[in-house]
């Protein structure tokens, strides 16, 4: 079964509004996550780095305030897109590490988030 | 910025039939993980295999396989005997940042149709 949790797994929201997609790790305790965004028939694109307790570190480019990232508790990070314009309509996928020594990354299912 | 290059935008392969993805990358990192992950048209991520840059054997796991060279910073996933359900977008995937936080970066990926 699925260790991390995303959701919605998809959303139409109104240019103008907010949306908020939870990432969370149910089988273990996630100190970093990351946040991906996925354009169609591109490559996922690193985000952002959240960090519980601590602010998000943003990859060049990303605007902070318009993607607001909340890393509250060690298995839940939030991802919110203020003011939501169509050209943020994409794929937003979250990832975390076990961190007892598993190599592997594990992913939510991704939200498919549309602007009309 | 780390720069991962999978040529191949496109594959066929006949069912039941060997086929090879490349991927090669760039890194400073001496320590590293280099991973492979498959992308069904449903948007999830399926982790495929992994490999330590210190490990000595090219990893592998079950029909999927790793030609890792390191000097070369190559690592070539080979899928033996193809099935219809192999059909997916597969992207190569290092690590990259402080040990802990790594984040995976991702390659522009190859679309590998199995053919009947």
């Amino acid at each position: 079964g699925a260790v991390v949790s995303q959701h919605p797994s998809r959303v139409i929201c109104k240019s103008g509004t907010s949306v908020k997609i939870e990432c969370r790790s149910l089988d273990f305790q996630a100190t970093t996550m990351f946040w991906y965004r996925q354009f169609p028939k591109q490559s996922l694109m690193l985000m952002a780095t959240s960090n519980e307790g601590s602010k998000a570190t943003y990859e060049q480019g990303v605007e902070k305030d318009k993607f607001l990232i909340n890393h509250a508790s060690l298995t839940l990070s939030t991802l919110t897109v203020t003011s939501a314009h169509p050209e943020d309509s994409s794929f937003y996928i979250c990832s975390a590490k076990d961190p007892r020594g598993n190599t592997e990354a594990f992913f939510g299912q991704g939200t498919r988030l549309t602007v009309v | 910025a780390q720069k991962i290059t999978q040529t191949q935008p496109g594959m066929f392969v006949q069912e039941k039939e060997a086929v090879t993805l490349d991927c090669t990358y760039d890194t400073s990192d001496q320590s590293y993980g280099l991973f492979w992950y498959k992308q069904p048209s449903s948007g999830e991520m399926i982790f495929l295999i992994y490999q330590g840059s210190y490990d000595e054997q090219n990893a592998t796991e079950g029909r999927y396989s790793l030609n890792f060279q390191k000097a070369r910073k190559s690592a070539n996933l080979v899928i033996s005997a193809s099935q219809l359900g192999d059909s997916a977008m597969y992207f190569c995937a290092p690590e990259r940042g402080d040990t802990g936080r790594r984040a995976l970066t991702f390659g522009s990926g190859t679309r590998l149709q199995v053919q009947p």
